[in-house]
């Protein structure tokens, strides 16, 4: 039981250059969420879904793509990066929306230069 | 002002010291709180639920005033290893709103 994957754990990338950051789960939760972590302000909900083709915004969605084609994946792609999404990005899992205990990913550590 | 605030601290503390954290939040509608610890360049990790009646878990307690809209942490006989930081989380509807958090660091 692997828990909550992420990949990559490192990347630099340039502005405008687009990437998609992999979150995977073998819990069989329904929910995951993307948060974005900067010093100061805490983690951010980028996106959310609630079960497989389900998607929705959270607090600071713009610049960030998600789909959930299937129950284990919560790809979230970069369309084209900018200075200001230099962050630490964590995946979670749960077994429902919000009331159940929240899986974290180790992390993808992004900078756009 | 921000939906879940908390003192950023660092509380810096001798071991064997009893310390509390507070938290408050705006949202009057939530129903599920939590503390989650996160320590140096890791992912959080759930701490403890935290119940209307208040719970404990071995050394540390948890309280919610819900009236006042407040939650509270306090770490008893704090030990090297509780350095970390502690972050308050809230729910909004069907999503997860986390304060900032609270740096604790023990010292022998």
């Amino acid at each position: 039981n692997a828990g909550v994957t992420q990949t990559p754990k490192f990347q630099v990338l340039k502005t405008g250059q687009s990437m998609t950051l992999q979150c995977a789960q073998d819990m069989n939760h329904e929910y995951m969420s993307w948060y974005r972590q900067d010093p100061g302000m805490g983690l951010r909900l980028i996106h959310y879904s609630v079960g497989a083709g389900i998607t929705d915004q959270g607090e600071v969605p713009n610049g960030y793509n998600v789909s959930r084609s299937t129950t284990e994946d919560f790809p979230l792609r970069l369309l084209s990066a900018a200075p200001s999404q230099t962050s630490v990005y964590f995946c979670a899992s749960s077994y429902s929306a919000s009331g159940n205990e929240q899986f974290f990913g180790p992390g993808t550590r992004l900078t756009v230069l | 002002r921000k939906e879940v605030e908390q003192d950023p601290g660092p509380f810096n503390v001798p071991e064997g010291a009893t310390v509390a954290f507070n938290c408050t939040y705006s949202n009057s509608a939530s129903q599920s709180f939590f503390w989650y610890r996160q320590d140096c360049r890791k992912e959080p990790k759930l701490l403890m639920s935290v119940y209307s009646s208040g719970n404990e878990d071995g050394r540390f307690t948890a309280q919610l005033n819900r009236a006042s809209q407040y939650i509270s942490l306090l770490i008893r006989d704090s030990k090297l290893s509780d350095s970390a930081t502690y972050l308050c989380v809230v729910n909004k509807a069907d999503k997860l709103i986390f304060g900032t958090g609270t740096r604790l660091q023990v010292f022998p």
